[in-house]
């Protein structure tokens, strides 16, 4: 199966700033099918940006996603209060389906 | 709108059965395909397997041997059972609808359930 790695596994930092994160894949994703997911606590996880690049319906476009092969990033271009939470990336090209462990984006 | 429900026992002992079921409404479960998920206290997410309405399934490897998804279309409903549950089986499970046939991307998930497996 494909092990996707995501860092960090937490970060810091303030509204208004830009963050970029990072999915690193064990083998490349079969037609870019990578996708990032927005959870926050006691909430299942919404779906953001699939394809690598694409935003989901009603995605902010200060949400963006960029990479292929096994290197991916999620940016968000100017953290607002409520992007704080955990953003998992997941690649759905090969069965099984897998998960990064995901990144905690916390308040400084 | 598309809601997607968990129900089930939130205790089940270890060596025991964890049976839980999705109830879909505002979309008929005919039209899609449908998975379970789950996510450990503190850790990442899991792909347990997906069905689709006329009974096809996949499944983990990981999980293969001790999951039986299944469906019931008069019910709107899909249930998951793993079998032989330890505590590492405890986690929060999530059903969700796949976006678009059987690829595995979700764009609709239920609440989650936390279940629990212990003495």
């Amino acid at each position: 199966e494909i092990v996707l790695t995501q860092s960090p596994g937490t970060l810091s930092l303030s509204p208004g700033e830009r963050v970029t994160l990072s999915c690193r894949a064990s083998q490349s994703v079969t037609s870019s099918y990578l996708a990032w997911y927005q959870q926050k606590p006691g909430q299942a996880p919404r779906l953001l940006i699939y394809g690598a690049s694409s935003r989901a319906t009603g995605i902010p476009d200060r949400f963006s996603g960029s990479g292929s092969g096994t290197d991916f990033t999620l940016t968000i271009s100017r953290l607002e209060p409520e992007d704080f939470a955990v953003y998992h990336c997941q690649q759905y090209g090969r069965s099984p389906a897998t998960f990064g462990q995901g990144t905690n984006l916390e308040i400084k | 709108q598309v809601r997607l429900q968990e129900s089930g026992p939130g205790l089940v002992k270890p060596s025991e059965t964890l049976s839980l079921t999705c109830t879909v409404s505002g979309d008929s479960i005919s039209s899609y395909y449908w998975s379970w998920i789950r996510q450990p206290p503190g850790k990442g997410l899991e792909w347990i397997g997906f069905i689709y309405y006329g009974g096809s399934t996949n499944y983990n490897p990981s999980l293969k041997s001790r999951v039986t998804i299944s469906v019931d279309t008069s019910k709107n409903q899909f249930s998951l059972k793993l079998s032989s549950v330890t505590a590492a089986d405890t986690a929060v499970y999530y059903c969700a609808r796949h976006i678009v046939g059987a690829t595995m991307l979700f764009d609709y998930w239920g609440q989650g359930t936390l279940v629990t497996v212990s003495s």
